[in-house]
């Protein structure tokens, strides 16, 4: 079936430190993928996402690439904040309101 | 604009209860989802309504029931409460189905 695998967390890192959160699935076709962000007492925000292959999806100092051949989706940033401290959150969907989702990776960062 | 809003915020319940979860979806919104994230876990899929008609369901027993009313929004149903039902409740609405979903902040469900 359909599934979506995280790195354990936590990650913590100081801040300004590059961040990797790495991500794989198992997937028939092409799903699109995700990355949801919640933070401490707030419901999941969507972060990024990239519908096909090769395609790389961007938002507040986040990149993440949809690279088919390796089957991940591996978050990147390259400066992190102590604001981006949450939980990170892979998931891949084929167009529908069923999205499957990895297990979470918190992110702790420090000053 | 008001934001997916969900009551209770939190729910202690017994084994062997009932428990009825609400959610308004943003204006305008279609369709509802509902999601369940155990501590530590990912959310699962359990339902989606559209247009008030079940769309999808997840691997879940029949003791969780759902439906959307005219004006979108939604309730879930639990029956016959389990320790294991314990979890965040997450519902999630999206303009069309297949559209990019906006979640809420989730009821908490305590069952003891």
């Amino acid at each position: 079936g359909n599934s979506v695998t995280q790195m354990e967390g936590p990650v913590t890192l100081s801040e300004e430190a590059f961040l990797t959160i790495n991500c794989t699935y198992t997937a028939t076709g092409y799903p699109s993928l995700f990355w949801y962000v919640q933070y401490p007492g707030e419901g999941l925000q969507l972060l990024l996402k990239a519908t096909k292959a090769d395609d790389k999806g961007s938002n507040k100092g986040f990149e993440a690439t949809y690279r088919k051949e390796t089957t991940s989706f591996h978050l990147e940033k390259g400066s992190v904040q102590v604001s981006d401290s949450a939980v990170y959150f892979c998931a891949l969907s084929y167009n529908t309101d069923k999205l499957i989702f990895g297990t979470g990776t918190r992110l702790q960062v420090f000053p | 604009d008001a934001g997916v809003t969900q009551s209770p915020t939190h729910l202690i319940k017994t084994r062997g209860q009932h428990v009825t979860l609400r959610c308004s979806p943003i204006s305008g919104h279609k369709s509802v989802s509902w999601y369940q994230q155990v501590l530590g876990q990912g959310p699962q899929f359990i339902f989606q309504y559209y247009e008030k008609e079940e769309r999808g369901r997840g691997n879940f027993p029949d003791r969780f029931s759902a439906r959307q009313f005219p004006n979108y929004s939604s309730e879930l149903n639990v029956n016959a409460l389990l320790l294991g039902d314990s979890a965040l409740y997450l519902c999630a609405s999206s303009p069309l189905a297949g559209d990019q979903q906006y979640f809420g902040p989730g009821t908490r469900l305590t069952v003891t």
